[in-house]
């Protein structure tokens, strides 16, 4: 069975003060692992998708990251805007269009 | 382009009401989900469907129908209510199965 796992649950930051969020994976088989911010009371927003072990993708302040068992969500100097809840979720090859999603880590920055 | 709109925004039921929640995206995309999200257990994935004609159901189906008459609708029925179906509903489009567009959602409460 296809898993996700995300770690911390939450995470609470000062303002410039840089960490990362994990997303550990089971799957069989990888199509993509998707990285999407959250807002309260609005739907998820793509951020990212990697496809193969040790791809990167970067947006502003985000860079994310891809291993064969874990995705890491790296964020460098964020600002108060970057709070949010970010969701991590993955696709097997073999699955029509189900994504499956971790819990996600809920991130406050404190200015 | 409205991307994907669902209606209504918020919903109160009582225990065995039926209702339909709307979803509609403008981007002619040939994939389209119903997610349901709860906390703590991240969002899953009820029916999909991947085309006028075709749905399918997804890791947490019972209680929901689905049709899908166009390519632009695919809207959720809520059979007989329940209060284990309150809960935060999500539709999502994609085009080639993979990075998906979500609504803002339907907060539904079942008393």
């Amino acid at each position: 069975e296809d898993q996700v796992t995300q770690s911390p649950e939450a995470l609470r930051l000062q303002e410039g003060e840089s960490s990362s969020l994990n997303c550990s994976y089971t799957v069989s088989g990888l199509r993509g692992l998707f990285w999407y911010r959250q807002d309260p009371g609005k739907g998820p927003e793509f951020l990212f998708t990697l496809y193969s072990a040790g791809e990167e993708k970067e947006k502003e302040r985000l860079k994310a990251t891809l291993t064969k068992k874990e995705s890491f969500l790296h964020i460098t100097a964020p600002k108060p805007e970057d709070s949010a809840t970010y969701l991590c979720a993955v696709q097997a090859r073999q699955g029509a269009q189900k994504l499956v999603f971790g819990q996600g880590t809920r991130l406050t920055i404190n200015p | 382009n409205a991307g994907v709109t669902q209606t209504p925004k918020f919903q109160v039921l009582k225990t065995g009401q039926s209702m339909t929640l709307q979803c509609a995206q403008d981007m002619n995309h040939e994939y389209m989900s119903w997610y349901r999200q709860d906390p703590g257990m991240g969002l899953r994935l009820i029916h999909y469907s991947v085309g006028a004609g075709i749905t399918d159901q997804g890791e947490v189906p019972n209680g929901y129908n689905v049709s899908r008459s166009t390519t632009e609708d695919f809207p959720l029925r809520l059979l007989s209510a329940a209060p284990s179906q309150t809960s935060v509903y999500f539709c999502a489009s994609s085009r080639d199965r993979g990075k998906q567009y979500f609504g803002p959602g339907t907060r539904l409460t079942v008393t």
